[in-house]
């Protein structure tokens, strides 16, 4: 099975900051890389699908990038609504897996 | 607009039975392949399986954890996708959530709002 891993488990951010988000495959995955959202009691939401294409109705301040086995999330400017968790997710092959998350809160 | 709502969660003892219907509107399920998708409390996202749909062969994969106990099925007549959990052990406890599959990445598009099932006696 790929394993998928984000250091850190967390990070701490203030409105306005850009931060980045990392994420590593034990393989290469080429492009098949996608990240969600995850707000507390709520059920996930996808951000960004093979690796760096938007999905529909995202804020642009969101991007992806990477391939291989190195990916980053890239929150350009961080909104009060954007402190979560965040899971990237292999789509190479079965099992799929999805990394431990990050979690963003305030600094 | 897409719509998954997922029912049939809630308390079981080990070694039990449960099914999970998740119904599907606003677009066609007959042509989109669906996921399963679990998160025990506290912890992170695991995916459960996977069926493709029947253009697709109707396929289903399954993580090895559920492999031989969880059954996933779907009825295109009914915009339903069903996950048949046996078996169950008390890690089997969490919020399962069934998902839509996009054409790229095999990326989980659209999320339901996910049901708990607690495995305990």
């Amino acid at each position: 099975d790929i394993q998928m891993t984000q250091p850190p488990s967390s990070l701490s951010a203030s409105v306005g900051d850009r931060v980045t988000i990392t994420c590593r495959a034990t393989q290469s995955i080429g492009t098949s890389l996608n990240w969600y959202q995850q707000k507390a009691g709520k059920a996930p939401k996808l951000l960004i699908y093979a690796a760096s294409t938007l999905q529909n109705g995202v804020p642009s301040r969101f991007s992806g990038s990477g391939s291989g086995t190195e990916f980053t999330l890239t929150i350009s400017s961080l909104q009060p609504e954007d402190f979560a968790t965040y899971y990237c997710q292999q789509g190479h092959s079965i099992p799929l897996t999805f990394g431990p998350g990050t979690k963003v809160d305030i600094k | 607009e897409v719509q998954l709502v997922e029912s049939g969660g809630g308390l079981v003892k080990p070694g039990g039975s449960l099914r999970l219907p998740c119904v599907a509107s606003g677009f066609t399920f007959s042509d989109v392949w669906m996921t399963w998708v679990r998160q025990a409390p506290g912890k992170g996202l695991e995916w459960i399986g996977r069926i493709k749909s029947h253009g697709g062969s109707g396929a289903t994969e399954y993580a090895e954890p559920v492999k031989d106990r969880f059954t996933i099925s779907r009825d295109d007549s009914k915009n339903m996708l069903y996950l048949q959990m046996n078996s169950l052990k008390t890690e089997d406890t969490a919020v399962y959530y069934c998902t839509t599959v996009g054409n790229r990445a095999s990326a989980s598009t659209f999320w339901g709002q996910g049901t708990l099932v607690i495995v305990s006696s």
